[in-house]
């Protein structure tokens, strides 16, 4: 079983900053690292998947960067919004299209 | 854009009754998976699918769990004889796995069935 730490676990915001979190996991066996952003009563939506160590994916305003080496992703949004408001969740994955072990994710709440 | 649906989108059941709950994936998509979250807790990985048969399964997946694609755009997650303990939000995703790189590892997510177990 992977362990999969996310923190912090909520963060508020102001609106218009920029806020960073961190999704730390084990750096052997390891394939692929999964972002995704969950808004109550909706689906999780895919951000990113990142394979690659040094790997920088974006997204608007969002973007992530990967260190398979130590293990552990940040996932940046620059200008909040209150849309942005979420629960954003991190999983890496053993495999390509292994079964995903999901961390307990950062619960941001923007402030307008 | 293609979505995960799932049906329905609540159920309530009393415990040692058989639910099952459904899915069609995304139409194009090779791999399909079922997660649940408890309350409070994180998402769990339960079981994948492919080519008609079980690929990679979790600890909670236990003989009262099964799937089936019963014909080609239904996937459905079967719990023969419901416990207290199973009530969670399920959740379906595919994804096309392989298909196109590393963008193709992608997991499409459902809205997710909100399982009540009295």
């Amino acid at each position: 079983i992977l362990n999969v730490e996310q923190s912090p676990q909520s963060l508020h915001v102001q609106e218009g900053d920029s806020t960073n979190f961190t999704c730390s996991f084990p750096s052997s066996n390891f394939y692929a690292l999964h972002w995704y952003r969950w808004e109550t009563a909706k689906s999780p939506e895919a951000l990113f998947v990142m394979t690659l160590n040094g790997d920088e994916k974006k997204k608007g305003r969002i973007s992530a960067t990967l260190n398979t080496k130590e293990g552990y992703s940040y996932l940046y949004i620059k200008g909040s919004q209150p849309e942005d408001s979420a629960t954003y969740l991190c999983a890496p994955g053993r495999g390509g299209a292994d079964g995903l072990t999901f961390g307990k994710g950062t619960h941001l709440i923007i402030q307008p | 854009e293609p979505e995960v649906t799932q049906t329905p989108s609540h159920q309530v059941t009393q415990m040692g009754q058989e639910v099952i709950l459904r899915c069609v994936p995304i139409s194009n998509h090779l791999y399909f998976y079922w997660y649940r979250q408890i309350l409070g807790q994180k998402v769990e990985f339960l079981v994948s699918f492919y080519n008609n048969e079980i690929s990679e399964k979790s600890e909670i997946f236990d003989d009262q769990f099964s799937v089936e694609r019963p014909d080609g755009s239904n996937f459905t997650l079967k719990i023969r004889s419901t416990k207290l303990e199973d009530s969670a939000m399920y959740f379906c995703a595919s994804s096309e796995a392989g298909r196109g790189g590393v963008s193709s590892y992608e997991q499409y997510f459902g809205p997710g069935t909100r399982l009540t177990v009295t």
